[in-house]
């Protein structure tokens, strides 16, 4: 079936760096972009940025500029955000979401969610 | 950038309440919008699309409406299992999509 399965759960120091997988399975993986949203504890969702699986584009949220890459590797379907200079209010649960475009843009798939801690 | 406004952040409902959320964009988005819902601990889940287009295999108790700034997802009858946070996305400023603050619906 389709689906987005992410990497584990992470604890990191301040100033570290985090990288986060979604592997994707059941679909054809270049056909449709991969977003990535973030949550806060008790907070709401954060529109991270955007990739497309055809040629690499990427979009990022203006508060994440420079400190965040997002990255694909076709050849195992896989999906990646890092994000560097962690603080502490990068503690979140983050998401990766298929963008459909038969839908809009809008995101029929999601991943599990990867808790990010950040923590001295 | 366009913000999203959701109305109200909390309700309270019983089961078979008729519910409405709204939405309203700080610029005109035709009807590039779609609604989410999330329960504690899980994924999002696509509920609507395109305003009022209900994803498959969404209840149709479900159902959305509007364009321009102003946009409501009604659920008619709610039920036990509809007890969530919801959230909506302007989908007009692909692939930039920021969603609104949520609503959270308690039974």
């Amino acid at each position: 079936q389709v689906q987005l399965v992410q990497s584990g759960g992470e604890v990191k120091k301040p100033g570290a760096s985090v990288k986060v997988s979604c592997k994707a399975s059941g679909y054809t993986f270049s056909s449709f972009a991969i977003s990535w949203v973030r949550q806060a504890p008790g907070q709401g969702l954060e529109w991270m940025g955007w990739i497309s699986t055809d040629n690499g584009d990427t979009n990022f949220a203006q508060s994440l500029q420079g400190r965040v890459t997002m990255t694909t590797d076709t050849s195992t379907r896989t999906a990646y955000m890092e994000l560097r200079s962690l603080r502490s209010d990068d503690t979140a649960v983050y998401y990766c979401a298929r963008n459909s475009p038969r839908l809009w843009g809008s995101f029929d798939v999601w991943g599990q969610g990867t808790m990010v801690t950040v923590s001295s | 950038d366009i913000q999203l406004t959701q109305s109200p952040s909390f309700l309270s409902a019983s089961v078979g309440d008729r519910v409405t959320i709204t939405c309203r964009a700080s610029q005109g988005i035709s009807r590039y919008l779609a609604w989410y819902q999330q329960k504690p601990g899980k994924a999002p889940k696509l509920l609507i699309y395109a305003a009022s287009t209900l994803q498959s295999g969404v209840p149709s108790r479900f159902s959305g409406s509007g364009s321009g700034t102003e946009f409501t997802l009604t659920i008619s009858g709610l039920q036990p299992e509809d007890f969530a946070t919801y959230y909506c996305q302007q989908l007009n400023t692909y692939p930039v999509l920021a969603f609104g603050g949520g609503t959270k619906v308690e039974i």
